[in-house]
């Protein structure tokens, strides 16, 4: 069970959009929709803000949004503001979890 | 509104066994999953394990050999014991509440604040 694989850094401007894909096989984002996106802030549990590829829980702004294609998911960002900035990590269940990478998003 | 609280030795020695428990408060136990997840310093996050509340359990294949998660449900408590550690298993220890779609296990919705464990001889 490899980890998911996720770009070390993504950065944009206050304002901008910037997409992190997560990318995995057909047995785990591939296979299922069960992906989810965590938001890690410095020393901070991770927060959940989407599930099932696509879902928002209730209180995360709508400037996140979730998407699935293949085997590969992506988290975009848009209006990117600077709180924004922190680590983000996907997370897929099929069967087992198993978790990305983790991507820093710099806001510049 | 559900808590979780993470409590625990912070420092064992190599071969030790790891034993952390997690109590549930402000919500109900019963009918969820509940699973640990571990982050070692400066790393990403690994998932560890979970149980049912019915005792039902699932294991990352990759620790499955070392790794035990319980539930006391009259006590609101679940468990993680990990044996025969290593430095490798230096990590800060999360327990979390698994959301599930509607039976299937999907994210992880509450989270602890953590806890750290640290091995070393």
């Amino acid at each position: 069970q490899s980890a998911l694989t996720q770009p070390r850094s993504v950065s944009g401007s206050p304002g901008q959009s910037v997409t992190i894909s997560c990318t995995g096989t057909s047995s785990d984002v591939g296979g299922y929709n069960y992906v989810s996106w965590y938001q890690q802030s410095p020393g901070k549990a991770p927060k959940v803000i989407i599930y099932d590829v696509n879902k928002r829980p209730s209180g995360v702004p709508d400037r996140f949004s979730g998407s699935k294609s293949g085997n590969t998911a992506s988290l975009t960002i848009s209006g990117l503001q600077p709180e924004d900035e922190t680590d983000y990590y996907c997370c897929s269940y099929s069967g087992s979890f198993v978790f990305g990478t983790g991507t820093k998003v710099t806001v510049l | 509104q559900v808590q979780l609280q993470e409590s625990g030795p912070g420092l064992l020695k190599p071969s030790e066994t790891l034993s952390l428990t997690c109590t549930v408060s402000g919500g109900s136990i019963s009918s969820h999953y509940w699973s640990w997840i571990r982050q070692p310093p400066g790393k990403g996050l690994e998932w560890i394990g979970y149980v049912y509340s019915s005792g039902t359990t699932n294991y990352n294949p990759s620790l499955k050999s070392r790794v035990t998660v319980s539930v006391d449900t009259a006590k609101k408590q679940f468990s993680l014991q990990l044996s025969s550690v290593i430095a490798a298993d230096t990590a800060l220890y999360y327990c979390a509440r698994v959301f599930s779609d509607p039976i299937i296990p999907a994210a992880f919705d509450i989270w602890g604040q953590g806890t750290m464990v640290t091995v070393s001889s």
